[in-house]
Order: structure tokens, then sequence, then C-alpha cells
């Protein structure tokens, strides 16, 4: 198992263009978190899929949308980029078991840079 | 909202000298705190949660909910230690995490 990927791995953008993200979760995981990573920052919760739908979302605006397939995979669209979107988007896969935390494996991120 | 504070930002400490970083949290409720390591190269992972109350790679971490802390600790650091630690919070039944910003630890041979 590969666990958590994430494709492209560094994107170059300009400022007005759309972007999109992809996540593939680990084997036997239901559920897609997103993160925006800014430099020097901790990462910072977009927003969760499960079962296609977004189940909670953080503090980001309505360009920030996202997508979940039957197969679990996810995706993540920013429209309009601005320079601060500049950041590592980090995807996270758990199991919804229904009770507690669901421990939350990491992909390696990508990082998209606006001009 | 709940927030997530590291102070420091860099911590250089000696082979075999002891390692504390500092994570304090606001959150009125119940929370669950973690702390997640990336090392060099590699993706974040979490290193150890405040329920299981386990010691992983020799850290532990004891939450006080009076200071609201969960301080990460280990006696004797080595240099595969090296890595940036984050300090985590989530609320009770929600499985969104806050982080912190982050403590880059440097083991010095």
């Amino acid at each position: 198992d590969a666990g958590v990927t994430q494709s492209p791995t560094h994107l170059i953008k300009t400022r007005g263009q759309q972007v999109t993200l992809r996540c593939s979760p680990k084997s036997g995981h239901d559920t897609v978190s997103w993160y925006q990573q800014a430099l020097g920052q901790g990462p910072q919760f977009i927003f969760q899929y499960y079962e296609e739908e977004e189940r909670q979302r953080g503090n980001f605006p309505d360009r920030f949308s996202g997508h979940q397939f039957p197969n679990y995979s996810s995706e993540l669209n920013v429209n309009a980029l601005l320079l601060g979107d500049s950041a590592l988007y980090l995807c996270a896969s758990s199991l919804n078991t229904g009770q507690g935390f669901y421990e939350q494996y990491f992909g390696p991120g990508t990082r998209l840079t606006v001009t | 909202a709940q927030r997530v504070t590291q102070p420091e930002k860099l911590l250089s400490v000696f082979k075999g000298a002891p390692v504390e970083l500092k994570c304090n949290y606001s959150y009125s409720g119940s929370p669950e705190l973690f702390w997640y390591v990336q090392y060099s190269r590699q993706r974040l992972q979490l290193l150890l949660r405040h329920i299981s109350r386990e010691s992983i790679k020799g850290f532990t971490a004891d939450l006080n909910k009076g200071e609201t802390s969960f301080h990460l600790k280990k006696p004797f650091a080595q240099e595969e230690d090296s890595a940036m630690y984050y300090c985590a919070l989530s609320r009770e039944g929600n499985n969104r995490l806050a982080f912190g910003k982050g403590n880059q630890v440097v083991v010095i041979p």
C-alpha cells in the first residue's frame, strides 16, 4: 500500500487561474481531509469529505471547493487564484469508525505556487 | 474557536540532553491533543496522542487541563529526533485538526 498519494507534486499557476489537486486515500480509508500549509505555518483545515459529501469546513472562502468520488479519492479545486494561495496542500485520509478520533494519514502534499 | 500555541520556533539541543517542546491550547470543551512529527523528506505522521498515554520513541506528553498544556518531553535526545514537531488539537467528536506553527528540533551530535 503506497499510503496516501497526491498529484501533482508541484504546480505553478498565474493569478486568476483555476487549479485542481488530486488525492487518493490509503487503502481501506473512506474519509478525506484537506489542509493548507503556508510557509512557516502549521497546516490549516480546509474541509473534509465523507460519503461523497462535504462534512466539515474550515475558514476558507467559497473559491475553495472539493469533491469525493465513489472510490473515495478526492479533488480540491481553487478558483480565481490569489498570490496568498501559494502553499503546500496536504491531503489526509482516515477510516470513519463512527466513534472517537480516526487517525489521519497524510500524503506528501502538492506545492502550489501562484505568480 | 480552538487555538494551539507553540512558542519556540527552533530548538537546538545536544545529543543526550533532555528535550521539551511546549504546547498550549485554548478550547473550552474536552479536547483531544496530539503531537505530529515530520522528518526530513518524509510526510507528516502521528507521534502520539494524549488518550493513549503511551511513550513513543522515548517521547511522552501529559495533558494538563488546568494549565491547558500538552508539552512533549524526552529525557535523552538522539540525532534521529531532529525533525519538525507539530502540536494539534481536535474537538470532542470532531475529526478535524487544529495545528500549532510547529517546532524545528535540531539535535547536535
